[in-house]
């Protein structure tokens, strides 16, 4: 079985400052780790996606996330935020290969507020 | 590309009767999930179809609840004798693969229908 663990459920903080979302996962199998967000009355869209390759990933929108297999963890981070990144994201995995890979684990959700 | 759209948008309805959501994937997207998500807790995998048929269903899709892709397009999901328990948010998500061994993964997420049991 998989589980994801996002420790925080709330991360209020200042603009301009930096963000840390916490993100941990549990398989017995390799895994493809994905980061979605939903901004307020909007769907869930993907942020970024580990599939292989680079553990370091990034969105177009200046988020990382780096995959640690060590640790399980993909922690999200962004060195600056926006008013604009208000949203709950949300952290979710799949079994790598196979043929059921959109078949998502989600964790349980961290609501970001950026405060002017 | 209009998107995964969903309807109703909302509906609530008495514990007992029928309910069906329908979803209007990506035009070209070969898959289609269904997820549930209730308050305060991220989405729950349901079912999935690659076209029209039905690959896998959770253990969360009881025998109330029946999901179809007739022609590999559009899906419903019906919840028959509906349970205060089934009031949720129900997400559905498309995606496109590019071949063996090619995933992109990406899901595209409909806004959802939000069912509320009276």
């Amino acid at each position: 079985a998989q589980s994801v663990t996002q420790l925080d459920s709330q991360v209020p903080v200042f603009e301009e400052a930096p963000v840390e979302l916490r993100c941990n996962y549990s398989s017995s199998v390799s895994v493809y780790l994905f980061w979605y967000v939903q901004y307020p009355n909007q769907g869930l869209q993907l942020l970024l996606k580990y599939l292989s390759g680079s553990t370091l990933v990034e969105s177009i929108n200046g988020f990382e996330a780096e995959f640690n297999k060590s640790q399980t963890s993909f922690h999200l981070r962004k060195p600056s935020v926006h008013i604009s990144d208000t949203a709950e994201y949300f952290c979710a995995a799949s079994n790598a290969g196979g043929t059921s890979y959109g078949k998502l684990t989600f964790g349980q959700g961290t609501i970001l507020t950026v405060h002017p | 590309d209009t998107g995964v759209s969903q309807d109703p948008r909302h509906k609530i309805t008495k514990r007992g009767q029928n309910v069906t959501f329908r979803c209007d994937p990506i035009s070209e997207h070969n898959r289609l999930y269904w997820y549930r998500q209730t308050l305060g807790q991220g989405p729950e995998f349901l079912t999935y179809f690659q076209n029209e048929a039905q690959l896998e269903k959770s253990r969360l899709l009881s025998d109330r609840f029946s999901a179809e892709r007739p022609k590999g397009s559009f899906s419903t999901l019906e919840i028959q004798r509906t349970e205060q328990g089934d009031s949720a948010m129900y997400l559905c998500a498309s995606s496109k693969t590019l071949g063996a061994g090619v995933y992109t993964g990406e899901l595209f997420f409909g806004e959802g229908s939000r069912l509320t049991v009276l």
